[in-house]
């Protein structure tokens, strides 16, 4: 069974510059997950997708920070403007259904550096 | 809002030791813990899940606890391997919330 898959791995742009990461979840998993996961810190969620349908984005600042995920499979993540905080590792996870005992399955993430 | 805590932040230890990774939470209101490892530059692997109504669970020579009242969990770690160097993290969900830890990163020496 092929995992969460994510793209680019690394990017590095300036402050004020746009960006976007890309995520295909494991095939047949409804719910969609993104996190940032900051040096030393924890991951934190960001937004979750069940479908095509945003379930939860209060730690999604919308400002600059943007989601989608059309038809319901791949998702892209946009930041614009970047900002030197943003500076950090970006996780996909998808599980098969968004129940709270259900498992997560990580993508290997994108490390974004902000300079 | 719930806080996760990770003690301690690194451990060192030479392989064949037995070790506890501790997280503690300050909401007891959870509907599950998880324990993840986390591999430089990979993903997050799910090691254990404790659904709120149990007291522990095993996988090989791991062994996840959780006292839901006193608000920990411990991660037990039988005969390290060096093959265990990784960063634990351990989650808390509560309402659709996972809330994370900051990790512990472990390092088993051959």
């Amino acid at each position: 069974e092929a995992g969460v898959a994510q793209s680019p791995r690394y990017k590095i742009i300036e402050k004020r510059q746009s960006v976007a990461f890309w995520c295909n979840p494991i095939s047949g998993h409804a719910t969609l997950y993104w996190y940032q996961q900051i040096l030393g810190q924890g991951p934190k969620l960001l937004i979750q997708f069940q479908n095509n349908g945003v379930v939860d984005d209060s730690q999604l600042p919308k400002d600059r920070f943007s989601a989608e995920r059309l038809k319901g499979v791949d998702s892209t993540l946009k930041i614009q403007p970047a900002k030197l905080e943003d500076s950090a590792v970006y996780l996909c996870a998808s599980s098969f259904g968004g129940g709270l005992w259900e498992t997560q399955y990580f993508g290997p993430g994108t490390r974004l550096l902000v300079l | 809002k719930q806080e996760v805590t990770q003690i301690p932040a690194a451990l060192s230890v030479p392989e064949g030791e037995n070790l506890v990774l501790n997280c503690s939470f300050t909401d007891s209101a959870i509907y599950n813990l998880q324990w993840f490892r986390q591999d430089p530059g990979k993903g997050l692997t799910s090691l254990l899940l404790i659904q709120s109504s149990q007291r522990e669970q095993t996988s090989g020579r791991l062994n996840a606890s959780l006292d839901k009242s006193s608000g920990r969990s411990t991660l037990y770690i039988a005969a390290s391997q060096p093959g265990d160097s990784a960063t634990y993290l351990c989650a808390v969900n509560a309402d659709n919330d996972m809330r994370f830890g900051a990790g512990t990163r472990l390092t088993v020496k051959p």
